[in-house]
């Protein structure tokens, strides 16, 4: 069974202060890793989808990275407006349900001004 | 990315009743799926809604309970039935244009049982 563990929980940045998600997960073969924001009351946005070991995406402030056993959202220089729950997903060829993801419970990004 | 609605977007109901949600796409896409969010948990899929044949259900949820239609390739439903306060949830639809893309998510629907 794909699982998917996010840490920390919580993230309380200042204006600037730059840092790191991070997602691990089990997977039995990946057919994707994906990153979502979503803010409070709206549904998950997307924001990135990693493929295999070694690749990275940009958007902004933002940049992920993979490895064969984890992802990090690395966030430069972060604004409030970065303020978000950060989920992390993954979709493995295994047995089940085609296509579903599996997501981890998030991280919840503060940044204060 | 599509453009996707859900109706509604809250609503809170009593005990035993069913309340069904509509998801509506701006284009046709292959995959619709239908995604529980319960507070403090992870986004768990309940569903993959299939046009013109049966859902295919997660371990856990039961068609009688979770009954979902697809009658084409832009439009679905998903009717929680005889509602109990643990259905208490956020609900969302996502779609995906082709079995492998990314999956988009709905704006969800806030569902209160008393």
């Amino acid at each position: 069974e794909d699982q998917v563990t996010q840490s920390p929980e919580a993230l309380r940045l200042q204006e600037g202060e730059s840092s790191s998600l991070n997602c691990s997960y089990t997977v039995s073969g990946l057919r994707g890793l994906f990153w979502y924001r979503q803010d409070p009351g709206k549904g998950p946005e997307f924001l990135f989808t990693l493929y295999s070991a070694g690749e990275e995406k940009e958007k902004e402030r933002l940049k992920a990275t993979l490895t064969k056993k984890e992802s990090f959202l690395h966030i430069t220089a972060p604004k409030p407006e970065d303020s978000a729950t950060y989920l992390c997903a993954v979709q493995g060829t295994g047995g089940g349900s085609n296509y579903k993801l599996t997501f981890g419970k998030g991280t919840l990004l503060t940044v204060n001004p | 990315s599509a453009v996707i609605s859900q109706k509604p977007s809250r609503d809170i109901c009593q005990r035993g009743t069913s309340l069904t949600i509509q998801c509506q796409v701006d284009s046709q896409v292959t995959m619709m799926f239908w995604y529980r969010q319960q507070p403090g948990q992870s986004l768990t899929l309940i569903a993959t809604a299939n046009q013109g044949s049966e859902a295919t259900y997660e371990s856990g949820f039961v068609i009688d309970k979770f009954p979902i239609s697809r009658p084409n390739l832009t439009f679905s439903t998903l009717t929680v039935s005889n509602m109990s306060p643990e259905d208490s949830s956020i609900y969302l639809c996502s779609v995906s244009r082709a079995k492998e893309e990314t999956q988009y998510f709905g704006p969800g629907t806030r569902l209160l049982v008393l």
